[in-house]
């Protein structure tokens, strides 16, 4: 059971928009930046969003980040067959001293 | 371009120690504002970090995994190692290394990762 809450699967129509969340605590998603990971099957995960809401380079605008309180939501919008992956959300816990990651969100583009 | 890559043995006997190593090359281990760091997947489920570790040695672990888990750095080889003690069939996973910024907490750049199964 992890301690930041994602919902287990989303799906959605190519071309379609998808949201994804994260829910946490003040501990962690309420004090400490968000990051988001795509897992391509058989790959190792890729960081897409860090600080809430940046993109690293190379990482297209389709994909937003936003933090509010103690939840965050990962977008992804125009929907293509090869965004079908796991998702995972992730963040630091100020009284664990641990880095946390979400429990990962398998998404379908039907 | 940073790049990681994990070594070690793919096969493990319940109790004993697993070691693995991660090699960093296009890149400094010594960075200011980076730890180094483990996160594993069991066959099937999600990640789980493991710990991380500064150059210089500070270092921070899953509480759940504490007292099993040792990570260390050799600057000299730009390499950091892991070892998880006294490992059972639920340590089965693959186990990647990672890049991990401080203050931000997030992992930049990960290695392929290496599938490490226990069984006698």
């Amino acid at each position: 059971q992890s301690v930041l809450t994602q919902p287990p699967s989303v799906s959605a129509a190519p071309g379609q928009k998808v949201t994804i969340s994260c829910s946490g605590s003040s501990s962690n998603i309420g004090n400490n930046y968000v990051s988001w990971y795509q897992q391509l099957p058989g790959t190792a995960p890729k960081l897409l969003i860090y600080d809430n809401s940046k993109r690293p380079s190379g990482i297209p605008d389709r994909f937003s980040g936003s933090k509010s309180g103690t939840s965050a939501t990962l977008g992804i919008t125009g929907l293509q067959t090869g965004d079908e992956a796991d998702y995972y959300c992730g963040t630091w816990d100020t009284s664990l001293s641990a880095a946390l990651f979400g429990g990962g969100t398998n998404l379908t583009v039907l | 371009q940073l790049q990681l890559q994990e070594s070690g043995p793919g096969l493990v006997k319940p109790s004993e120690t697993l070691s693995l190593t991660c090699s960093v090359s296009g890149g400094s281990i010594s960075s200011r504002g980076y730890y180094w760091g483990w996160i594993r997947q069991p066959p099937g489920e999600g990640l789980e970090w493991i710990g991380s570790m500064f150059y210089s040695g500070n270092t921070y672990y899953n509480p759940s995994l504490k007292s099993r888990v040792t990570i260390s750095v050799d600057t000299s080889k730009s390499q950091f190692s892991l070892k998880l003690s006294s490992v059972t069939a639920a340590d089965t996973a693959v186990y990647y290394c990672a890049r991990h910024r401080s203050g931000s907490d997030y992992f930049d750049y990960w290695g392929q990762g290496t599938l490490v199964t226990v069984s006698s």
